[in-house]
């Protein structure tokens, strides 16, 4: 079982730079969610979707673009790297809101 | 604001020993309570939820949590741990059906 799946799981930008983060799950969840994590801070909603083409912002949604195609991805999206975005970013979904959440094994990114 | 605290950041339990891990939270309504667990490395899996009804709620891996609404608090507890429940301990407060607040997280030693 593949369950929510996320890639890729180390990543180094440099300030400026875009990438995205790759989110997918075979559980046909309509809840998806991008947290971040930092040390003493426990988690972060970023960006959470309730199904697809509807997303909305979280806690901490500045220099993150989400977007929901299919009930499956829901991929995050930095524009413009910054180092203030280094962490370890989680994928979660869930098949009723934000209840019992599935996460994903995390993203490490490091921006320099 | 709701918020969530964990008042110890590390707690040291020898192994076979009893487990409580400490979880407040400032909520205004009657809350939706979680713990889940991260092993190093991992995302982050559910051990248990309470949603209403009977305050001790039982979970996975032999934890159980108690809440108590007069000291707003969801502690969890385990009789006897393992050298495998060494990990990090999440609690969180549902303060909708699709945003959750996180405490900051319980490091779980345990010696030999």
């Amino acid at each position: 079982n593949a369950g929510v799946t996320q890639t890729p799981k180390f990543q180094v930008l440099k300030t400026g730079q875009s990438m995205t983060l790759q989110c997918a799950q075979d559980m046909n969840h309509e809840y998806m969610s991008w947290y971040r994590q930092d040390p003493g801070m426990g988690l972060r909603l970023i960006h959470y979707s309730v199904g697809a083409g509807i997303t909305d912002q979280g806690e901490v949604p500045n220099g993150y673009n989400v977007s929901r195609s299919t009930t499956e991805d829901f991929p995050l999206r930095l524009l413009s790297a910054a180092p203030s975005q280094t962490s370890v970013y989680f994928c979660a979904s869930s098949y009723s809101g934000a209840r019992e959440l599935f996460f994903g094994e995390g993203s490490r990114l490091t921006v320099l | 604001a709701q918020s969530v605290t964990q008042p110890d950041i590390h707690i040291t339990v020898s192994e076979g020993a009893s487990l409580e891990l400490r979880c407040n939270y400032s909520y205004g309504a009657t809350p939706y309570l979680f713990w889940y667990v991260q092993s190093p490395g991992q995302g982050l899996q559910l051990l248990l939820k309470y949603f209403s009804g009977d305050t001790l709620v039982q979970g996975i891996k032999g934890f159980e949590a108690e809440f108590k609404r007069s000291q707003s608090s969801f502690n969890l507890r385990k009789p006897s741990v393992h050298w495998s429940d060494a990990a990090e301990y999440f609690c969180a407060v549902g303060e909708s059906n699709y945003q959750l607040i996180w405490g900051a997280g319980t490091k779980l030693i345990i010696k030999p």
